[in-house]
């Protein structure tokens, strides 16, 4: 079974860079079936995509988001991370990693928990 | 950008009854890129119907999907006490590439 699982710091101060990772397990983060993908929920924006990486290091972002976005894979841990610098309240939210497939596939299909972030001084 | 827009915000139901909730997109969705999830407090989203009609694995077939175009349906159609949950449709367009989210459906106990 595909379990997902983020980490990361839970409080972050304005103006610094949130740093995510998320680890994979039950299923190879190698797989040319699959990109992984970062999404994140507040109350007052709702579920937003963020970014999505591809096990080669291959990525494609949110406009909105793009200019503050660095996402990165590394498969011999198992992992990717996002990193998003200069945070204000509004990146305030639950982040959470998830797959979708690769081919003819436009759905998020195994996410994990979730981690509460909070940017405040 | 598409915006998706769902309604109602909030419906109110008995157990039993039939639940039809409505996704529309400000301009018109290829079926394929349409899904819906469904999201209980304190969990993840989890993935219900994709291109619009097709069950995820493990979906009862009470949950079933509609629509073309601008105007897409999810129904339930025997609520049970494990469906009360916000739903949310989402879409993919490629120009640019980009994942977007309606504001989501609350269905609660009546």
């Amino acid at each position: 079974q595909l379990l997902l699982q983020e980490s990361g710091p839970g409080l972050v101060k304005p103006l610094e860079t949130l740093s995510l990772t998320c680890t994979v397990s039950g299923g190879s983060i190698r797989s040319d079936s699959f990109y992984w993908g970062w999404l994140r929920q507040s109350p007052g924006k709702g579920l937003e995509w963020i970014g999505s990486i591809y096990s080669s290091g291959a990525s494609y972002s949110n406009p909105s988001l793009k200019s503050r976005l660095i996402m990165s894979v590394d498969t011999s841990k198992s992992q990717f991370s996002l990193r998003l610098t200069s945070v204000t309240a509004a990146d305030t939210a639950v982040y959470y990693c998830a797959r979708r497939g690769r081919v003819d596939s436009y759905n998020w299909d195994s996410w994990g928990q979730g981690t509460q972030v909070l940017v405040s001084s | 950008d598409i915006v998706l827009t769902q309604s109602p915000g909030t419906l109110s139901l008995s157990p039993g009854d039939r639940a039809t909730l409505s996704c529309r997109a400000s301009q018109s969705v290829r079926s394929s890129h349409l899904a819906w999830y469904q999201q209980k407090p304190g969990q993840a989203p989890r993935l219900l119907m994709y291109t619009a009609s097709s069950r995820a694995t493990g979906i009862p077939d009470r949950f079933s999907g509609s629509g073309s175009g601008t105007d897409f349906t999810l129904t339930i159609s025997r609520l049970e006490p494990e469906d009360y949950a916000v739903y949310f449709c989402q879409q993919y367009s490629s120009s640019p590439a980009i994942f977007t989210f309606g504001p989501g459906t609350k269905v609660d106990m009546k």
